[in-house]
């Protein structure tokens, strides 16, 4: 049974580039969260999708921004990229979007370093 | 607004039992969770707590006590593979908002000393 999947897992842009991250959900699985982990902090919610809408955002400018597929993967854009976007972005899929969801399977992550 | 305190590190010996404690501030709530992660490795679940009381799996127990807005997570017999960051994490819901997400703690690094 196929965990969560990233691409890639790491990479290296420049200020000012644009850069797309993908992810598959584990099997089963129709809801994608995308984090953002800085070095020694704990995972910040990006957004989170769901029948291929944003259902959720945290407090991240518009210069993120995602989409799903109709097969659950999803993407993660980041444009404009600055030196603070350097992180491990990390994919969490889950089973829909109720109370009861509360279990996330989260991916290797995709480790962006921005020079 | 939203809010998950941990301490940042604790320290044990091999063998004994540590408690990592969470204290939670949302507009919503609907769980405490607790995840583990290794370094340069991905969180992994670890328990969960929709109601209050005690949960235990194996070597890991979680309590929960809403009406205090806490929680801990209880490690027993610990061994070295159990080095790792700790995180609590919260299942939050905005008022109207239809859905809702999983916040994260700032996570808790625990050393085991042999």
């Amino acid at each position: 049974d196929a965990g969560v999947t990233q691409s890639p897992t790491h990479l290296i842009k420049t200020r000012g580039q644009q850069v797309t991250l993908r992810c598959s959900p584990k099997s089963g699985h129709d809801t994608v969260s995308w984090y953002q982990q800085a070095l020694g902090q704990g995972p910040q919610f990006i957004f989170q999708y769901y029948e291929e809408e944003e259902r959720q955002r945290g407090n991240f400018p518009d210069r993120f921004s995602g989409h799903q597929f109709p097969n659950y993967s999803s993407e993660l854009n980041v444009n404009a990229l600055l030196l603070g976007d350097s992180a491990l972005y990390l994919c969490a899929s889950s089973l829909g979007v109720a109370v009861g969801a509360n279990v996330l399977t989260f991916g290797a992550g995709s480790r962006l370093t921005v020079l | 607004g939203q809010s998950l305190e941990q301490p940042s590190e604790v320290t044990a010996v091999e063998g004994a039992i540590v408690q990592i404690n969470c204290t939670y501030q949302t507009s919503g709530f609907y769980g405490l969770s607790w995840y583990q992660q290794h370094d340069g490795g991905a969180p992994t679940f670890l328990s969960y707590n929709g109601l209050d009381g005690l949960e235990e799996t194996g070597r890991f127990s979680s309590f929960l006590s809403r009406s205090d807005s806490y929680g801990y997570l209880l490690l027993q017999e610990l061994q070295m593979k159990d080095s790792a960051s700790y995180f609590c994490a919260v299942r939050d819901q905005r008022s109207g908002n239809r859905d809702d997400k999983i916040i994260f703690g700032k996570g808790t690094r625990l050393h085991i000393l042999p």
